[in-house]
C-alpha cells in the first residue's frame, strides 16, 4: 500500500520569501505523485504531477517539486510567496491499480504574512 | 477544460431524510468517478470508486447501503446519503478521470449539514 506524509501541518512565511512544503511518500512501486491546492470554499486544483518523466516538475503559479527517489521525497517549492498562495496544500499518491485511486496526505496550511 | 461540477453546493436536511448529490463532468467523459469525504481541518478520505455501468467499489468501513452511488452515464455520478444523521454532516467531494488519464479533476464540493 502507498502513503504520503506531510511533515508540517502549518507553514507560515512572509510575502516575497521562499516556500517549502515537505512531503515524503511510501510506495512499493514507482509512484505517481501530485500536489493539489485547496482554497477556502473552493474545489481542489491540481498544481503539478510527477509521472516518472523529469524529476523536477514545474507546475502552475510558479510552484515546482522535485522527485527524489533516494529520499522518498516530493517537496513543493516556490521562490517567492504571494498573498494569494495562502491555502491548504495536499501531497497525493496514486495507486498502481487500474482505478488509480488517490491517497491524500494530511495537508499543510500555508499562511502568508504581509 | 476538465471541469467538474457538483450540485447542490450545500444542503441542510433533517435527520432521517435522504440527500442526493450530483457530480458531473462538463467537458469530458469519465468512466471513473470518485467520492471523497472531508471533515473540518482534515484530509480527504476516499469513500468509493464509481464506474459507469457497474457497481461502485467501496472503501473499507464505508456502508454501501447508506451511501448509494449510481454512475448512470459517462458524465454523471450521484451519491445518495440515505437516512442521514448528524454524524453524516461533512464536506463531500467528487472527482472524475478522463478516459485512461491518471489525473483526477475535482468538483467544488457539497457541504452537508444534518440537523
Amino acid at each position: 500500500a502507498q502513503s504520503v506524509t506531510q511533515l508540517d501541518s502549518h507553514v507560515s512565511v512572509s510575502e516575497g520569501t521562499p516556500v517549502l512544503l515537505r512531503c515524503n511518500y511510501s510506495s512499493s512501486y514507482s509512484p505517481s505523485l501530485f500536489w493539489y491546492v485547496q482554497h477556502p470554499n473552493k474545489g481542489l486544483q491540481l498544481l503539478l504531477k510527477y509521472t516518472s518523466a523529469a524529476t523536477l516538475v514545474k507546475g502552475i503559479n510558479g510552484f515546482e517539486a522535485e522527485f527524489k527517489k533516494s529520499e522518498t521525497s516530493f517537496h513543493l517549492t516556490k521562490p517567492s510567496a504571494h498573498m494569494s498562495d495562502a491555502a491548504e496544500y495536499f501531497c497525493v499518491v496514486s495507486d498502481s491499480t487500474g482505478r488509480r485511486a488517490l491517497t491524500f496526505g494530511s495537508g499543510t496550511r500555508l499562511q502568508v504574512q504581509p | 477544460g476538465a471541469v467538474v461540477s457538483q450540485h447542490p453546493s450545500w444542503v441542510i436536511c433533517k435527520s432521517g431524510t435522504s440527500v442526493k448529490i450530483e457530480c458531473r463532468s462538463l467537458d469530458f467523459q469519465a468512466t471513473t468517478m470518485f467520492w471523497y469525504r472531508q471533515f473540518p481541518k482534515q484530509s480527504l478520505m476516499l469513500m468509493a470508486t464509481s464506474n459507469e455501468g457497474s457497481k461502485a467499489t467501496y472503501e473499507q468501513g464505508v456502508e454501501k447501503d447508506k451511501f448509494l452511488i449510481n454512475h448512470a452515464s459517462l458524465t454523471l455520478s450521484t451519491l445518495t446519503v440515505t437516512s442521514a444523521h448528524p454524524e453524516d454532516s461533512s464536506f463531500y467531494i467528487c472527482s472524475a478521470r478522463p478516459g485512461l488519464q491518471e489525473t483526477q479533476y475535482f468538483g467544488p464540493g457539497t457541504r452537508l449539514l444534518v440537523l
